[in-house]
């Protein structure tokens, strides 16, 4: 069973407010993701890290932001939500110390939505 | 990077029957990993199997099995006998030298009782 944990699952707040969205996995896994997904839709890239102090952007661009200070903790940030930014985000870990065979262990997801 | 094409949008089935997921990739590492992923109605997605391109043989790991042509590029899989908690969005998903998966639009499976 996977141990990466997002809070809050569900969240809906008020146009302009800054939020943070947590993510925090104890297995020690260098690798973590935060995906975007809209109902029904495919999952796009939004962050990523490598390890401390790696930080990318991925494919769909994000006016969110993230920051890896802890090898647990990938928390990401919305300075100025809007209503566009209604979506569910899911982060995952992985530990691929070779090559790239390592399965990617997700959260649950939080759910926001910006009124 | 990589390029995933799921065809099926949703498929629909009555319990105990087979089901087929297709799954078409592309891609210009020459080592990649294919992957199933299953997301069920809470939300979380699950790992369900794992391919490395460097090997075809196909295997069935109880009701699931899974087809892996190299020439073209499909990785399909089956689920046998399906059950309505197998009701779930599949999603295939490469990944390549870059460590990041890229997943398909995903295919709706609904199974009846």
């Amino acid at each position: 069973e996977a141990d990466i944990y997002q809070t809050p699952r569900y969240l809906v707040i008020g146009t302009g407010k800054k939020i943070t969205l947590e993510c925090s996995q104890t297995m020690g896994h260098d690798k973590m993701y935060w995906y975007q997904q809209d109902p029904g839709m495919e999952l796009h890239l939004i962050h990523y890290s490598y390890g401390v102090n790696s930080t990318e952007k991925g494919d769909l661009s994000s006016e969110s932001t993230v920051s890896r200070i802890r090898t647990e903790h990938f928390p990401l940030t919305l300075e100025s939500a809007r209503p566009s930014h209604t979506s569910q985000y899911l982060c995952a870990s992985s530990d691929a110390p070779v090559g790239n065979t390592g399965e990617l262990f997700f959260g649950e997801g939080s759910r926001l939505t910006v009124l | 990077a990589q390029k995933v094409t799921q065809a099926q949008t949703e498929i629909s089935v009555v319990e105990k029957e087979d089901v087929t997921l297709d799954c078409v990739y592309e891609t210009r590492d020459t080592t990649y990993y294919l992957f199933w992923y299953k997301q069920p109605p809470s939300g979380e997605l699950v790992f369900l199997i794992r391919r490395n391109s460097f090997d075809e043989q196909n295997e069935i790991s109880g009701r699931y099995s899974w087809n892996f042509q190299k020439s073209t590029s499909s990785f399909n899989f089956t689920i046998t006998a399906s059950q309505v908690v197998d009701s779930a969005v599949y999603f295939c998903a490469p990944k390549g030298g870059s460590y990041i998966p890229t997943f398909g639009r995903g295919t709706s499976l609904i199974v009846h009782p």
